[in-house]
């Protein structure tokens, strides 16, 4: 398997600018989550999806920021308008779900600066 | 008070030493426990998890779990220099995981 897989890797945009961020967890995973890491707050959870339903969107920062998964295979983080406060690295990670397997499976990041 | 708390470091320790890295979390409820490594520019991987009090090993890593003291530890015996890296301790509640900032560690020829 390919693992977990991110686009793009990185992304200079303005302030301003709409953001998209993409990501495909590994076939079978029911589970998928956006994080975003900072120096000054590490890695933080901002949305999770369980077979493409949104079940907890609480660590979304402000209505800026809209996530989408419009099937199994893909999902989007969108960031309208970009602000420089949200430069940081975005994970997306899946998990199978299996009651006995807890590991979640980390994609490569996008690392996102915006000017 | 955050939810996970690790020191941040740098922990500084020579080759072929015992590293020890810290982390206290806040819900006593907690079940499930991770630590994960991070290399410098790359995502998390999972390197130990631990559900129940006591220790638990694999290959030089131990994971100790205090559950009374909510306190997780994660021992690397010999440290190499391929074990510099940020360790994140994480800490499951439902599906999620709140993980903590981080302990950086080098290890030092």
């Amino acid at each position: 398997d390919a693992g977990v897989i991110q686009s793009p890797r990185h992304e200079v945009t303005e302030m301003g600018q709409e953001v998209t961020l993409r990501c495909k967890p590994i076939s079978g995973h029911d589970y998928l989550f956006w994080y975003r890491q900072t120096m000054m707050r590490g890695l933080e959870l901002l949305i999770y999806f369980n077979n493409n339903v949104p079940i907890d969107d609480s660590g979304m920062p402000e209505d800026r920021f809209s996530a989408k998964m419009p099937n199994a295979s893909f999902s989007t983080l969108k960031i309208q308008p970009s602000e420089p406060r949200d430069s940081a690295v975005y994970f997306c990670a899946s998990n199978p779900g299996l009651a006995g397997i807890r590991e979640q499976f980390f994609g490569p990041g996008t690392r996102l600066t915006v000017l | 008070q955050k939810e996970v708390e690790q020191n941040s470091g740098p922990l500084s320790v020579p080759e072929g030493a015992i590293a020890s890295l810290n982390c206290t979390y806040s819900d006593r409820g907690s079940q499930s426990f991770f630590w994960y490594r991070q290399y410098s520019g790359k995502s998390p991987e999972l390197i130990m998890s631990i559900y129940s009090n006591g220790d638990k090993e694999d290959g030089r890593f131990t994971a100790q779990l205090n559950k009374a003291s909510q306190y997780v530890s994660l021992l690397i015996r010999d440290s190499q220099p391929s074990d510099s890296a940020t360790y994140l301790c994480a800490v499951r509640g439902g599906n999620k995981l709140t993980f903590g900032t981080g302990t950086q560690l080098k290890v030092e020829l």
